[in-house]
């Protein structure tokens, strides 16, 4: 699996973007960037994934640059509830099953 | 909406107990996962299932045994629950073929 890095804390103020980035020099061709966050003592959360291409979705936006070595994590208007730590993941495979395998971590603190 | 339960939220065993942990989730989804998650450790894969009565060992299997007997539950068992066992456990399930896991709330064991 490539390995990925990632600051290991980050600010942002509420109402503002949040910009997270991610190095995954490593990354082989065929393998996946995907964020999922984890809010205090609860589980995991997906939030989204992508390849080559920008992505989308209603949570976020994911910038992938040409070279794929490296993505940001867009929160386009965050709110306290956005608080939480962000995992930066690149696809692990066992047979059948997709194991993932999450690092430290950015520690995301959203202030009022 | 996507949904993964975990039979408890806290649970306090002692050492020598045997602990039976239940996932359910709700999603007709073919792969079924257990992770430990313990601070500056990150997220650790014990067991997967990617079909009714499958089982893979993951990365941390000893010590630990897991049951699939139907497709939308997925039990780990500690077998005989030690001290080193205390932590956070987290279900995941995923579709056949995609790359997204949907994870539970998470179980908080301490072992005395």
């Amino acid at each position: 699996d490539a390995k990925t890095t990632q600051p290991p804390s980050m600010d942002c103020a509420e109402g503002r973007a949040a910009n997270l980035p991610c190095n995954h020099s490593t990354i082989s061709g065929n393998e996946y960037v995907y964020w999922y966050r984890q809010i205090h003592s609860q589980g995991p959360q997906y939030i989204i994934h992508g390849l080559k291409n920008n992505e989308t979705n209603e949570m976020a936006s994911l910038i992938i640059t040409e070279d794929r070595k490296s993505s940001t994590l867009i929160l386009p208007h965050a709110t306290l509830r956005d608080t939480a730590v962000y995992y930066c993941i690149v696809r692990g495979s066992i047979q059948g099953a997709q194991k993932l395998v999450f690092g430290q971590g950015t520690r995301l603190t959203i202030n009022p | 909406d996507v949904k993964v339960t975990q039979s408890s939220r806290y649970l306090v065993k002692r050492t020598g107990e045997k602990v039976f942990l239940e996932c359910v989730q709700d999603m007709d989804h073919e792969n079924m996962f257990w992770y430990r998650q313990d601070p500056g450790l990150g997220l650790r894969l014990i067991y997967f299932s990617y079909d009714v009565k499958m089982k893979e060992k993951g990365d941390i299997p000893e010590g630990y045994s897991v049951s699939r007997e139907k497709k939308e539950r997925f039990s780990l068992i500690l077998e005989s629950a030690s001290t080193n066992q205390t932590s956070m456990y987290l279900c995941a399930s995923s579709r056949q073929g995609t790359e997204t896991q949907y994870f539970g709330p998470g179980t908080r064991l301490l072992v005395l």
